[in-house]
């Protein structure tokens, strides 16, 4: 079973452009959650998708957005990007949104932004 | 407001001895907590959890202990193995409706081991 998956690896955007990000979960997942990490901040959480529903969203500014379609593929926009939106942002998914269900990470996006 | 505090940035053991990695939480809601490792260039892989109505976890070499009154818990790796370098992390979660897909993470510990 392949997992999670992330794309593109690495990004380079400049200040003021917009940026989108996908990510496919594991077959059959259907909760998809982003994180982002910065160095020293460990992961913040972004939001989390389920049956293309935002369920949850973190305390994140109004600049960074997400989608779910109906096949569990996810993508996450940051638009007017800032210096600091440089970043790691980590998918995760798992199988539905039971209490204490395993999550799932992707091997991430490397966002910088110049 | 950092709610899951890793104080240590880094922990460097012998190999063949035991690794203690702590957390500290302030949330009481928090009720389940988790440990992830991190390779670099990879993203974290679940390794060990803990419900609030246990005080330990034993899984091979992992061992989780809860301390709900200190709001403290610990990993504990025995024997400590060169392939554990790594960063690890601490997580929780809590939500009162029981679906608690927002984990909390805290800022990580990077554990070496030296052979």
């Amino acid at each position: 079973k392949a997992g999670v998956t992330q794309t593109p690896r690495y990004l380079i955007k400049t200040r003021g452009q917009q940026v989108t990000l996908s990510c496919s979960p594991i077959s059959g997942h259907r909760s998809v959650s982003w994180y982002q990490q910065t160095p020293g901040q460990g992961l913040q959480f972004l939001f989390e998708y389920f049956s293309e529903t935002q369920r949850n969203k973190g305390n994140f500014p109004g600049r960074f957005s997400g989608r779910q379609f109906s096949n569990s593929r996810s993508e996450m926009n940051v638009s007017t990007l800032e210096l600091g939106d440089s970043a790691l942002y980590l998918c995760a998914s798992s199988a539905n949104r039971l209490a204490n269900e395993k999550l799932f990470f992707g091997s991430g996006t490397q966002l910088s932004v110049l | 407001d950092q709610q899951v505090k890793q104080n240590s940035p880094s922990l460097s053991v012998q190999e063949g001895r035991i690794s203690i990695l702590n957390c500290d939480y302030t949330n009481s809601m928090f009720d389940y907590f988790l440990w992830y490792k991190k390779y670099p260039a990879e993203g974290p892989t679940f390794l060990i959890s803990i419900s609030s109505i246990k005080d330990k976890n034993e899984d091979g070499r992992f061992t989780v202990f809860l301390n709900k009154s200190a709001k403290h818990l610990s990993l504990h790796i025995v024997p400590s193995q060169p392939g554990d370098s790594a960063v690890y992390f601490c997580a929780a979660s809590g939500d009162a409706s029981g679906s608690a897909r927002q984990l909390t993470f805290g800022s990580g510990t990077q554990l070496t081991v030296l052979p």
